[in-house]
């Protein structure tokens, strides 16, 4: 079974703190995936990266940045976070081909306090 | 630029009765795929069924199977014998062929009566 892990299932921070949430998958995954998650909102995509060291941004990176130098490791960065950034995160991974399905971790919730 | 729309936020069903969750979406492409997803709550996030949009015959996949409509635009979930464990949160998703984004609707949250 694919297994994507996120390293924090809940993380608490301050407002201008530069925040890291990892994610490593196991199964050679070709393309990964930053989603947040928020109440009537549904999923929204943050970035997504389709090889070691390329990104795409998605539908709302504004805040974000992200870092893949290894294939098993996409990592997600708040440089300065605020408020409005309180947000569920998850993290997906899915071999290429657009049939595959994603793969979930299990989210990180985060609070900017 | 593509939109997945679930026009039920939240739905309810008797325990071992049939229910139907309702997905349109609008694109311009002609060839990409379908998906529903389910996150039942505090889990992850698991694939439920997937479709082709070049491919007539709708999916299925035990209890869980789909009414694909390509000329309306329309994806529902129908859901046969329901159990107390498909209670979750309910996500469409639609991906086109010439990459792999994938854009989710908001979502239906489906409660089972017992």
């Amino acid at each position: 079974d694919v297994k994507v892990t996120q390293s924090s299932r809940y993380l608490v921070k301050r407002t201008g703190e530069k925040v890291f949430l990892e994610c490593v998958q196991d199964m050679d995954h070709e393309n990964m995936f930053w989603y947040r998650q928020d109440p009537g909102l549904g999923l929204r995509l943050i970035y997504f990266s389709y090889d070691v060291k390329m990104k795409e941004k998605g539908d709302i990176p504004e805040g974000y940045s992200v870092s893949r130098e290894k294939k098993e490791r996409f990592s997600l960065i708040l440089e300065s976070a605020s408020t409005n950034q309180t947000s569920m995160y998850l993290c997906a991974s899915s071999a290429g081909g657009g049939y595959q399905p994603q793969h979930f971790g299990d989210g990180t919730r985060l609070s900017i306090l | 630029a593509q939109t997945v729309t679930q026009s039920q936020p939240e739905m309810s069903v008797q325990e071992a009765e049939t229910v139907t969750l309702s997905c349109t979406y609008d694109t311009s492409e002609s060839d990409y795929y379908l998906f529903w997803y389910k996150q039942p709550p505090s889990r992850q996030m698991i694939l439920v069924i997937r479709q082709e949009a070049y491919k007539q015959q709708n999916a299925t996949e035990n209890r869980f199977s789909v009414n694909f409509q390509k000329a309306a635009k329309s994806f529902s979930l129908k859901i046969s014998d329901s159990q107390l464990g498909d209670a979750a949160m309910y996500f469409c998703a639609y991906r086109r062929k010439r990459d792999d984004k994938i854009i989710f609707g908001k979502g239906t949250r489906l409660h089972i009566l017992p």
